[in-house]
């Protein structure tokens, strides 16, 4: 079965931090990597990564998948209160598979 | 434009009552997804449609649960005499389909309980 596991499963930290978000998987023969934010119920999208070891950027955010190593990170710098979400990551594309297989998250919380 | 919609947004039925739950994904996607989180889990994919047809549905957990899509735009689950276990928030995304399939965008969720 397909494995996708995220580390810390839960990180408390001061707003103005550096976070540093894991997701190892255990699938091969995948076309991208995703990352989500999800603070209510509605996923939203920041991240799709498709080439291994390209950085790809969004103002604080930042990411990158290393294929050889089976794992991505999610970086957030300067962090803020409104940070505070559960950040999911998602290959898609195994074995062709239209699906995304998630990993239980990441819930990421920033105090003041 | 109009992002991914769902309804209702939550839904109370007691056991063994049959649900249909409403996906209204973006215009111009062609790919559609149903996927559900139970309370403290990972989202647990359900079922692909494109187009019309549903070329994947492995992660339908029974035969009470069904979905059907028309028009290549609005999508029906439908669950058949609820189950407790069934209580959990359904999403639905949408995607462009062949052109980009994994970029899949979320709608605001259907929280079910069964009572």
């Amino acid at each position: 079965e397909d494995k996708v596991v995220q580390s810390p499963l839960s990180l408390v930290v001061h707003e103005g931090d550096t976070v540093t978000l894991n997701c190892s998987y255990e699938v091969t023969n995948f076309r991208s990597l995703l990352w989500y934010k999800q603070e209510k119920k509605a996923p939203t999208f920041l991240f799709m990564l498709t080439s291994s070891g390209i950085e790809k950027k969004s103002g604080r955010l930042s990411s990158i998948l290393d294929k050889k190593e089976l794992f991505s990170i999610l970086n957030i710098t300067a962090t803020q209160t409104g940070d505070s979400a559960i950040y999911l990551c998602a290959p898609g594309g195994i074995q062709g598979a239209q699906k995304l297989v998630f990993g239980q998250g990441t819930r990421l919380t920033i105090n003041p | 434009g109009a992002g991914v919609s769902q309804s209702p947004s939550n839904k109370v039925t007691e056991k063994g009552k049959d649900v249909e739950l409403r996906c209204d994904p973006i215009s111009g996607h062609t790919a559609l997804y149903w996927y559900r989180q139970s309370l403290g889990q990972g989202l647990e994919f359900l079922i692909y449609f494109q187009g019309n047809s549903a070329p994947d549905k492995s992660g339908l957990p029974s035969d009470r649960f069904s979905a059907e899509r028309t028009g290549g735009s609005v999508s029906t689950l439908t669950i058949q005499r609820t189950q407790q276990e069934d209580s959990a928030v359904y999403l639905c995304a949408s995607s462009l389909g062949p052109r980009n399939p994994y970029e899949q965008y979320f709608g605001p969720g259907t929280r079910l309980t069964v009572t």
